[in-house]
């Protein structure tokens, strides 16, 4: 069973870090590139990130890049989102996903808020 | 950024019904690799996305095939043969041709 499970999320003040992860099972998770794509509440949806399968090359939406860092441990079937400089318009539920969105978790709420 | 912009934004169905979802992008969503990267998801109310179909008109394992899609180039469209209650929910078309890949804003089907 494919399963993929977002973690990490949380409040924060404006200007504050967060680190989020995506464990996955189920799939070769180093035979996929992986993205991240992020929720606002009520809102559609925006593809923030694509990461090819070793880490090599990486997609970054302007909206984030300089403040964001992704990676990737193909070891621990993981991929991780460093997230600095946060403002109130990063607040949004964040999905891990790979390829072009063959399968997602429940996501992770990341508030940003005073 | 290529612009999908979907139509209606608001679908109001019959159960038992045909329902049709219109997607039209800025530009030609065919890959140099030949093949057009356009994707539905479907969002029910409270849950993740699911992929329903890629490259336009496969189906996602485990998808009914009252589910199609069709289309070419700028102009695509998702069918729904038959409205069933689990239908609701939004609907999302993707490009995923052109970084970066942009999703249309979403139709909210409800009975």
């Amino acid at each position: 069973e494919v399963q993929l499970v977002e973690s990490g999320g949380g409040l924060v003040q404006p200007g504050g870090s967060l680190r989020l992860s995506c464990v996955v099972s189920g799939f070769t998770f180093s035979d996929y590139w992986m993205s991240w794509v992020r929720q606002a509440p009520g809102k559609g949806l925006e593809w923030i990130a694509y990461i090819k399968q070793d880490g090599s090359a990486k997609y970054v939406v302007d909206s984030v890049r300089g403040r964001y860092t992704f990676s990737r441990d193909n070891a621990k079937n993981s991929l991780y989102l460093e997230m600095n400089s946060l403002s109130v318009d990063d607040t949004a539920m964040y999905y891990c996903t790979p390829s072009h969105g063959t399968f997602w978790g429940q996501g992770t709420l990341v508030t940003v808020s005073s | 950024d290529v612009v999908m912009i979907q139509s209606p934004l608001s679908l109001p169905v019959t159960l038992g019904q045909p329902a049709s979802i219109s997607c039209r992008s800025s530009q030609s969503l065919v890959h140099g690799d030949a093949n057009t990267y356009l994707a539905w998801f479907q969002q029910r109310p409270g849950q993740s996305p699911r992929r329903l179909l890629y490259q336009v008109s496969t189906r996602d394992s485990g998808v009914p095939d009252r589910f199609s899609g069709s289309g070419s180039a700028t102009d695509f469209t998702l069918k729904i043969s038959r409205v069933e209650a689990g239908d609701v929910g939004v609907y999302f078309c993707m490009q995923a041709t052109h970084w970066p890949f942009t999703f249309g804003q979403g139709t909210k089907v409800e009975i």
